[in-house]
C-alpha cells in the first residue's frame, strides 16, 4: 500500500527565510510518481511539480526547489527567500503507475509572517 | 481556458435530502476523479472514472454514487447525505492514455476543480 507522511503540521517563518517542507513516502512499486500541490487560503489546489521514480535530479523553479532521494524515500520541497504569498497548505502526493489514485499526505500549513 | 468546474461551490443541506455536485472539464481528459478533503486527513479518493461508462471505487466510496455518461462530465451523487459527509469536495481530471515508464498507464498530472464545500445538517 502506498503512504505519504508529512510530519510537519504547521510551520511559521518570517519573510525572506528559507523553509523546507518534508515529505516521506512508502510504496512497493519501482515505478511511481510524486507530486506537490499548493492550497492557498482561497482553497483551490494548484499543481507545482510532478516527478517520476527514475528521475532523481533535483528541480529548481525560481524560488522553489525539490530534492528527491530514493535512498531515503523523500521528496522535500524548499522555498528560498519566502514571501507572504507563499502562505498556504502544501500537499505531497504519490501515485503508483497503473493505479490512478493520488495518495496525499496530510499537508503542511506554511505561514509566512511579514 | 482549460479548466475543471464544479457546481455548486457551497451547499448546506439536511440529512437525507438527495443532492448532486456537478463536475465538468474542457480538456478532453479521459480520467476523472472525486476526492474529499477533511482536516488532518489530506485528500482521499471517493470514485474515479477511466473513461465514459467506466467507473470504480476509490478509498472512501460509501454513501456516494457517480456516473460518466459523457467524457466531460462526472457528477457526484449523494443519495441520502449524512453529517459525516460534511467536507470539502474536489473533482480532478487528467489524461489517461500516456504510456508509463514501465508500460502501464502513466500517472499524469491531475488538475483540480475549485472545490465544493458541503455541510450536511
Amino acid at each position: 500500500a502506498q503512504k505519504v507522511t508529512q510530519a510537519q503540521t504547521e510551520i511559521s517563518v518570517v519573510e525572506k527565510e528559507d523553509v523546507t517542507l518534508d515529505c516521506v513516502y512508502e510504496t512497493r512499486d519501482t515505478t511511481y510518481y510524486l507530486f506537490w500541490y499548493k492550497q492557498p487560503p482561497s482553497g483551490e489546489l494548484v499543481f507545482l511539480i510532478r516527478r517520476n521514480s527514475f528521475d532523481e535530479q533535483n528541480e529548481i523553479s525560481g524560488r522553489y526547489s525539490w530534492n528527491f532521494q530514493k535512498s531515503t524515500s523523500s521528496f522535500n520541497f524548499t522555498i528560498t527567500a519566502s514571501q507572504v504569498v507563499d502562505s498556504a497548505v502544501y500537499f505531497c502526493a504519490l501515485s503508483e503507475e497503473g493505479r490512478r489514485a493520488l495518495t496525499f499526505g496530510s499537508g503542511t500549513r506554511l505561514q509566512v509572517q511579514p | 481556458e482549460a479548466q475543471v468546474t464544479q457546481n455548486p461551490r457551497y451547499l448546506i443541506t439536511v440529512t437525507g435530502k438527495k443532492l448532486t455536485v456537478t463536475c465538468s472539464q474542457n480538456m478532453n481528459h479521459e480520467y476523472m476523479s472525486w476526492y474529499r478533503q477533511d482536516p488532518g486527513l489530506g485528500l482521499r479518493q471517493i470514485y474515479y472514472s477511466m473513461n465514459v461508462e467506466v467507473t470504480d471505487k476509490g478509498d472512501v466510496p460509501e454513501g456516494y454514487k457517480v456516473s460518466r455518461k459523457e467524457k466531460r462530465n462526472f457528477p457526484l451523487i449523494l443519495e441520502s447525505p449524512s453529517p459525516n459527509q460534511t467536507s470539502l469536495y474536489f473533482c480532478a481530471s487528467s489524461l489517461s492514455t500516456a504510456e508509463g515508464l514501465a508500460g502501464g498507464h502513466s500517472a499524469d498530472t491531475q488538475y483540480f476543480g475549485p472545490g465544493t464545500r458541503l455541510t450536511v445538517l
